[in-house]
């Protein structure tokens, strides 16, 4: 099945521990992306990725870090967490970065409380 | 500054009845729209988009129009069913030197009543 997953689903951390949430894809697709979503602003961008080796900043990138080692994974690292990024997390990934008939499929989400 | 809005958090309407979406947004550089469906505790699903070519996209009881004018975009679904209750998010692009990226509205949750 074609899917995008990540890991873990739910996750309760504290101030300053570093954590990593992980992204994988199934479908060798080329453009993988995060976002966040937090109450009344919908989903924002954090980094994304054109291909292997290729990361750039999203809109909300500050405190994250990101690394594309491999097609299929685009794992998202949190160096020291800090309670104002509690938040809904959502992996991403599409053939390309070309947006024209080309739907981005959306894994389950991440929910993260840093307290 | 919010360049994509969803001035309506939540819609209510009949089974059988017309839900009509809206949204409005900012940036004229934007050439291409999609809308997405999420379910509690799943990620967004693709359900239709448009062109900025375009005014109207219909694929079954889900159509999209889009007026550049206005920059206003709306999704109609007819008839509506009590499993398209969700949270419906537009998206905009600028393209492909954008990053791939989609800017989102904040959501609009319709409840589809039987």
């Amino acid at each position: 099945e074609a899917q995008v997953t990540q890991n873990p689903r739910y996750l309760i951390t504290v101030t300053g521990k570093k954590l990593t949430v992980t992204c994988s894809q199934n479908m060798n697709h080329e453009y993988m992306s995060w976002y966040r979503q937090d109450p009344g602003l919908g989903l924002r961008q954090i980094y994304y990725s054109m291909n292997v080796e290729v990361t750039d900043k999203g809109d909300v990138p500050e405190g994250y870090k990101v690394s594309r080692k491999e097609k299929r994974n685009f794992p998202l690292i949190l160096e020291s967490p800090s309670p104002n990024q509690t938040s809904l997390y959502f992996c991403a990934s599409s053939l390309s970065g070309w947006v024209d008939n080309n739907e981005q499929f959306f894994g389950p989400g991440t929910r993260l409380t840093v307290l | 500054d919010q360049q994509v809005k969803q001035n309506s958090p939540s819609l209510s309407v009949q089974e059988g009845r017309i839900s009509i979406l809206n949204c409005d947004y900012t940036n004229s550089m934007f050439d291409y729209f999609l809308w997405y469906k999420k379910y509690p505790a799943e990620g967004p699903t693709f359900l239709i988009s448009i062109s900025s070519i375009k005014d109207k996209n219909e694929d079954g009881r889900f159509t999209v129009f889009l007026n550049k004018s206005a920059k206003h975009l709306s999704l109609h679904i007819v008839p509506s069913q009590p499993g398209d209750s969700a949270v419906y998010f537009c998206a905009a692009s600028a393209g492909y030197n954008q990053g791939g990226k989609l800017i989102f509205g904040q959501g609009t949750e319709l409840s589809v009543k039987p």
